[in-house]
């Protein structure tokens, strides 16, 4: 099983649909992040979370929200969707920097890929 | 503001030759560290090789070096005796210690050509 593992993979959608994300991980990581990926623009920060009670914002939350029910659960929400949401959605999660002396690099899920019509 | 550039969308290298992805970033955060990642086809991310910014080497992983130049703000990635499953898109990132969170450049796709 997957590390990481994100639910759905594919989801197509109308446009003003609630769509949730979910995000889970077994590697017992504090640090939780979900990105979206959309060709030529690389990965952007949509929210990220350090602990169950840590939420921050980062370079597109706009439209998005999320919830860290547990150390290990992460997901995203898309309130009501448009078109322009339409991307492949990224969950990762990190050690942090330099606990025993990783490098706290990202481990990512699968991703999920969302339409909206 | 974009923190991470890299200019290459495309780069072709040809099989067991070295080629070089280009990535500059800025930060006035002295403690930092750079990160290249490989995503092939398939699309699953996999993280290559790590560069802190006080580490007074460059860092080597395998086939994959970073041409860390602290002055200039760039952390290039040479991939060495490139082969066919080299081809991907490669994204730099990086990592601010004041901020934690992790951003990302557009990304380089190489192709290696037979």
């Amino acid at each position: 099983d997957a590390d990481v593992t994100q639910t759905p993979r594919n989801r197509i959608t109308k446009t003003g649909k609630r769509i949730m994300l979910e995000c889970s991980q077994t590697k017992g990581h504090d640090r939780m992040y979900w990105y979206r990926q959309d060709p030529g623009l690389g990965l952007q920060l949509i929210y990220y979370s350090f602990d169950v009670k840590d939420i921050n914002k980062g370079e597109i939350s706009d439209g998005y929200s999320v919830s860290r029910q547990a150390q290990a659960k992460f997901s995203l929400s898309l309130e009501s969707a448009i078109p322009n949401q339409t991307a492949l959605y990224f969950c990762a999660t990190s050690d942090g920097p330099g606990t025993g002396g990783n490098a706290g690099e990202l481990f990512f899920g699968e991703g999920s890929r969302l339409t909206v019509l | 503001a974009q923190k991470i550039t890299q200019t290459q969308p495309g780069m072709f290298v040809q099989e067991k030759e070295a080629v070089t992805l280009d990535c500059t970033y800025d930060t006035s955060d002295p403690s930092y560290g750079l990160f290249w990642y490989k995503q092939p086809s398939s699309g699953e991310m996999i993280f290559l090789i790590y560069q802190g910014s006080y580490d007074q080497q460059n860092a080597t992983e395998g086939r994959y070096s970073l041409n860390f130049q602290k002055a200039r703000k760039s952390a290039n990635l040479v991939i060495s005796a490139s082969q066919l499953g080299d081809s991907a898109m490669y994204f730099c990132a990086m990592r601010e210690t004041n901020n934690n969170d992790m951003r990302f450049g557009a990304g380089t796709r190489l192709t290696v050509k037979p």
